[in-house]
């Protein structure tokens, strides 16, 4: 089965310090990955996907996440976190059954302090 | 450019009574989804559309119906609401070419059911 695990509800970084959202897929076959941000009363916001290529794949607002195969994961990363990064952050993996459809992880919520 | 809208933003019903939730997409997109998100559960799909007059069924989709009569549209029904239907709603939209498309989101239903 397909699935997408975030193991941390929630991720706590000082403003200026790297920040990591973790991500681990299940899936057969090549994996098409998704990272999507929401903030506070708002639809989620497509920030980067990975499809094929390098593993290190840049996005919006200064994020990149990078894939590894051997070790499933698709791990959200910024060099230098901003208080307005605080959002609800959710990792996808595309459904094999096709039509774009995705399949979500639970969420990690990003507290960045000041 | 609109892109995903849903109407309305909030609803409070009673148990038993039924609704309509609209999703209007501006940018001419073959696929359309209906979701839910509950907390720690992600999202998970109710319906989804391939294209106008055709609908299928997601991960959730018992005490839900819905429509597609024209492309830009996209109609969730719930017929006789049950609290376990209190929820945040989304809709999404995605271009069928290529197949790795990311999903555009609406800013959401908040719906209560009392």
């Amino acid at each position: 089965a397909q699935s997408v695990a975030q193991p941390e509800d929630q991720v706590n970084v000082a403003e200026g310090n790297p920040l990591t959202v973790k991500c681990t897929y299940s899936v057969s076959g090549n994996p098409y990955l998704f990272w999507y941000v929401q903030y506070p009363n708002r639809g989620l916001q497509f920030l980067l996907k990975y499809i094929t290529g390098d593993n290190l794949v840049k996005g919006s607002y200064g994020f990149e996440a990078e894939f590894n195969k051997s070790q499933t994961s698709f791990h959200l990363k910024k060099p230098s976190a901003l208080v307005s990064d605080s959002a609800l952050y959710f990792c996808a993996v595309r459904d094999n059954g096709g039509y774009n459809k995705l399949i979500f992880g639970a969420g990690t919520r990003l507290a960045v302090h000041p | 450019n609109a892109g995903v809208t849903q109407t309305p933003k909030f609803r409070v019903l009673k148990t038993g009574q039924s609704m309509t939730l609209l999703c209007a997409q501006d940018m001419n997109h073959e696929y359309m989804y209906w979701y839910r998100q509950d907390p720690g559960m992600g999202l998970r799909l109710i319906h989804y559309s391939v294209g106008e007059g055709t609908t299928a069924k997601g991960e959730v989709p018992d005490g839900y119906n819905v429509s597609r009569l024209k492309k830009q549209n996209f109609l969730l029904g719930l017929e006789s609401a049950a609290p376990s239907q209190t929820s945040v709603y989304f809709c999404a939209s995605s271009y069928a070419k290529w197949g790795n498309q990311p999903q555009h989101f609406g800013d959401g239903t908040r719906l209560s059911i009392l």
